[in-house]
């Protein structure tokens, strides 16, 4: 069964910091995985989907890195500002997807506090 | 482009009535799928749809149920509500071509509270 799991649980930094979130995975068979934002009683918002076969990915000032093998992947942030406060999660999907499916398994998620 | 959006947002019901929750994907995405979130379980898959087909489940007990029509628009319901219930629904699309997953994006979702 896979398990995602993200710590810490919670962050505080100073303003322009950068980040470095951390997410692991149990089983390495997965498809690809993808990070999201949430902003407190919203929904999740897509920052950046890695696929299995790839070793990084940028948007912005955001940074993904995935080592499957070792079943792990991290959100790297530049210059942290109090607007990126939020609840950041990870997901993975499997890879046995032969006619599809989409099923997410999720991490608790790391609720960031950037102050300024 | 518009995003997922999801009605109602906000609902109160009592132990043991039902709930429809609905959810219309973005234009062109034929997969939608269902979460709950909850402080203490996180976010935890219930189903997806493909085409009017169901084609994964997570594991909740059959009070949770779900559809999709033609149009990928798709419709979770809840009977015999029990305060354990009480989440955040998420619905997510995606494009979901033939073969391996797609970026998946989440509509605001239903805050359902059960008295």
């Amino acid at each position: 069964k896979q398990e995602v799991t993200q710590i810490p649980a919670a962050l505080s930094v100073p303003e322009g910091e950068n980040l470095v979130l951390n997410c692991s995975f149990t089983d390495s068979a997965i498809y690809n995985l993808q990070w999201f934002r949430q902003d407190p009683g919203k929904g999740l918002t897509s920052l950046l989907l890695i696929q299995s076969s790839q070793r990084e990915q940028t948007s912005g000032r955001l940074n993904v890195s995935l080592d499957k093998s070792s079943g792990r992947s991290t959100l790297y942030n530049a210059a942290s500002q109090p607007g990126d406060s939020a609840t950041y999660l990870c997901a993975v999907t499997r890879g046995d997807t032969q006619g599809g499916s989409e099923k997410l398994v999720f991490g608790k998620g790391m609720k960031l506090t950037v102050n300024p | 482009k518009a995003g997922v959006t999801q009605t109602p947002r906000y609902l109160i019901k009592t132990r043991g009535q039902q709930v429809t929750l609905s959810c219309s994907p973005i234009s062109g995405h034929r997969s939608v799928s269902w979460y709950q979130q909850t402080p203490g379980q996180g976010l935890q898959f219930l189903f997806e749809y493909f085409s009017e087909t169901q084609r994964n489940k997570g594991n909740f007990p059959g009070r949770f149920s779900g559809r999709q029509f033609s149009n990928s628009r798709s419709e979770m319901n809840v009977s015999t509500l029990e305060l354990g219930d009480s989440a955040l629904y998420l619905c997510a699309s995606s494009l979901s071509p033939s073969g391996g997953a797609t970026e998946q994006f989440f509509g605001p979702g239903t805050r359902l509270t059960v008295l």
